[in-house]
């Protein structure tokens, strides 16, 4: 089965620990998005990836790194940088490179809890 | 900039009964409009998008939106609803550069047997 696959479902973190969120997809997509869901905040971007070796800033990538060296991959490095990184992180792919009409297709998701 | 305001946090409805989720978006040209559904836990499943042609559109599950230029709204509707919409409904609007999608907060669907 085509889908997305974002692993692990839990992640919990120690406080000045970076951690590595894994996202997957076997859509043949170009394009990968990550989000990060907050309570009554709706879903915001965190990244996002148009083709392989080029992403760029979402609205809150303060704190997060990311990488594309592979078209299926696209892995969400939280840093110790990000103050408040307990969140549901979400990972996205479209078909080509966004175009506005293109529907995204989510993965089911990590929650990260920083302890 | 582009924005999507979902007014209501959350509604319950009574099962069989209709549904109307708000959202009102604000854009400068012709937006692309998109709802999404979550259920707990999960990741968002795409119920329906607008970008030209008809302004009634019609989604998986029943639902149906109206695109309404005058209002600036998008507004999604089911006529008769099942426990099994609830969930958490996500309107969205792509952003100006085509790049990426723009939420609102989402709207909370509670069933009521």
């Amino acid at each position: 089965d085509g889908g997305i696959t974002q692993s692990p479902k839990y992640l919990f973190r120690k406080e000045g620990q970076n951690v590595t969120l894994s996202c997957e997809q076997n859509l043949n997509h170009d394009a990968m998005y990550w989000y990060r869901q907050d309570p009554g905040q709706g879903l915001r971007l965190i990244y996002y990836s148009q083709i392989v070796n080029d992403f760029q800033k979402g609205d809150i990538a303060e704190g997060y790194s990311v990488s594309r060296e592979k078209k299926e991959s696209f892995p969400l490095t939280v840093t110790s940088a990000q103050k408040n990184p307990t969140a549901f992180y979400l990972c996205a792919s479209s078909m080509e490179r966004f175009q506005g009409a293109d529907t995204q297709y989510f993965g089911p998701g990590t929650r990260l809890t920083v302890l | 900039a582009q924005s999507v305001t979902q007014p209501d946090i959350h509604i319950t409805v009574s099962e069989g009964a209709s549904l109307e989720l708000r959202c009102n978006y604000s854009y400068g040209a012709t937006p692309y409009l998109f709802w999404y559904v979550q259920s707990p836990g999960q990741g968002l499943q795409l119920l329906l998008k607008y970008f030209s042609g008809d302004t009634l559109v019609q989604g998986i599950k029943g639902f149906e939106a109206e695109f309404k230029r005058s209002q600036s709204s998008f507004n999604l509707r089911k006529p008769s609803v099942h426990w099994s919409d609830a969930a958490e409904y996500f309107c969205a609007v792509s952003n100006q550069a085509g790049t990426a999608l723009i939420f609102g907060k989402g709207t909370t669907l509670s069933v009521s047997s």
